[in-house]
């Protein structure tokens, strides 16, 4: 089944250190990969995509991803934690559906920055 | 602001009662869609229009409808709810059917007693 996962349900990181939170995926063809950041009570917000082309992906507030097709990872990253960063993170995927794509998601990894 | 409005922000309702969602998508878009977001579900993809017409299905419910309108707001429609239908319901919207970006709103909580 073509899918995306977050191995982690929680991960925890010192303010100022940096962050790692994991993806992986299994999608037949060439996946379109996301990741979306939600606050508490808000909505989701699109931080970045990979689409083509550089395995490196920046995104919004310092966030970047790499694409690691031998891995079939989509790690999403950031060189130095600030405390409000922390919130709940997606990773997504576009998977085709008999021609008709909707966006797939994990199932959330949540990052608490400590002080 | 993702531009993507959703109304009401809060419902409360009772068991076998039916509720309205509405959407209205950013300024341009044509692609609207709907998902559940539930504690023990997670993000669920329920269901997509585009440009008034359904182009993909996810795990939506047959108690629960959604369409789109000629002035490209959507309505999401919830009938004989039970207790487990409570959770977060988003619409997003993209310009393109493809959704290589999708924006989404903050949500209309549903809370079925």
């Amino acid at each position: 089944a073509q899918s995306v996962a977050q191995p982690e349900d929680q991960v925890n990181v010192a303010e100022g250190n940096p962050l790692t939170v994991k993806c992986t995926y299994s999608v037949s063809g060439n996946p379109y990969l996301f990741w979306y950041v939600q606050y508490p009570n808000r909505g989701l917000q699109f931080l970045l995509k990979y689409i083509t082309g550089d395995n490196l992906v920046k995104g919004s507030y310092g966030f970047e991803a790499e694409f690691n097709k031998s891995q079939t990872s989509f790690h999403l990253k950031k060189p130095s934690a600030l405390v409000s960063d922390s919130a709940l993170y997606f990773c997504a995927v576009i998977i085709m559906d008999t021609g008709r794509r909707a966006l797939t998601f994990g199932s959330g990894t949540r990052l608490q920055v400590q002080p | 602001d993702s531009g993507v409005t959703q109304t009401p922000k809060h419902l409360i309702t009772a068991t076998g009662q039916r509720v309205t969602l509405r959407c209205s998508p950013r300024s341009g878009d044509l692609s609207v869609y709907w998902y559940q977001q539930s504690l023990d579900q997670g993000l669920q993809f329920l269901i997509q229009y585009y440009n008034g017409e359904e182009r993909a299905k996810g795990n939506i419910l047959e108690r629960f409808s959604a369409q789109q309108f000629p002035d490209l707001h959507s309505e999401l429609n919830l009938s004989s709810l039970e207790l487990g239908d409570s959770a977060l319901y988003f619409c997003a919207s993209s310009p393109t059917p493809s959704g290589n970006t999708i924006y989404f709103g903050e949500g209309s909580w549903l809370t079925v007693v």
